[in-house]
């Protein structure tokens, strides 16, 4: 079975600058999360969908970061214009279940802003 | 609100010893708590699903326990490797998702 896909793995980008991430997730989960997730720190939720609906996005900075998840499979989170605090790992997640049940994890994507 | 923490913080151990790892959360209303494994420049691997139902969960070297009524789940590693190196990190669910602890940076030295 394919594990959640996530592109691309690394991105360096000047402030100000856009950057889009790319996430297929494990076939079959109707739950999709992003997460930020600061060099040592856990991870933190972006936004976290449920087929192609928002369950979550309270803590999604939403004056520059976007994301969407249309036909209710992959999804994109987008940051437009890019800030240095920016700079993180996003790892998407899915589950089979909401609730939350249990999340498998991509690889990351990390961005950093200079 | 649901705030997660895991002591130690970093941990470094000559191989094969045995080893417990703990995390606190402070919303004890859980149904679950998940524990991963996470390599340098990676993403989280999951290790173990512990419902409320159970008090323990095993996988290998590896046993979690989950104890709802102190706020606390531990994870003991058996007879650990240098292959065991990696941070560990726990999530404890809030509302639909989960809250992650800093984790514990883990190194086992042959």
């Amino acid at each position: 079975e394919a594990g959640v896909a996530q592109s691309p793995r690394y991105k360096i980008i000047e402030k100000r600058q856009s950057v889009a991430f790319w996430c297929n997730p494990i076939s079959g989960h109707a739950t999709l999360y992003w997460y930020q997730q600061i060099l040592g720190q856990g991870p933190k939720l972006l936004i976290q969908f449920q087929n192609n609906g928002v369950v979550d996005d309270s803590q999604l900075p939403k004056d520059r970061f976007s994301a969407e998840r249309l036909k209710g499979v992959d999804s994109t989170l987008k940051i437009q214009p890019a800030k240095l605090e920016d700079s993180a790992v996003y790892l998407c997640a899915s589950s089979l279940v909401g609730g939350p049940g249990e999340l498998f994890f991509g690889e990351g994507s990390r961005l950093t802003v200079l | 609100k649901q705030e997660v923490t895991q002591i130690p913080a970093a941990l470094s151990v000559p191989e094969g010893e045995n080893l417990v790892l703990n995390c606190s959360f402070t919303d004890s209303a859980i149904y679950n708590l998940q524990w991963f494994r996470q390599d340098p420049g990676k993403g989280l691997t999951s290790l173990l699903l512990i419902q409320s139902s159970q008090r323990e969960q095993t996988s290998g070297r590896l046993n979690a326990s989950l104890d709802k009524s102190s706020g606390r789940s531990t994870l003991y590693i058996a007879a650990s490797q240098p292959g065991d190196s990696a941070t560990y990190l726990c999530a404890a669910p809030y509302g639909q998702n989960f809250v992650f602890g800093p984790g514990t940076r883990l190194s086992v030295l042959p």
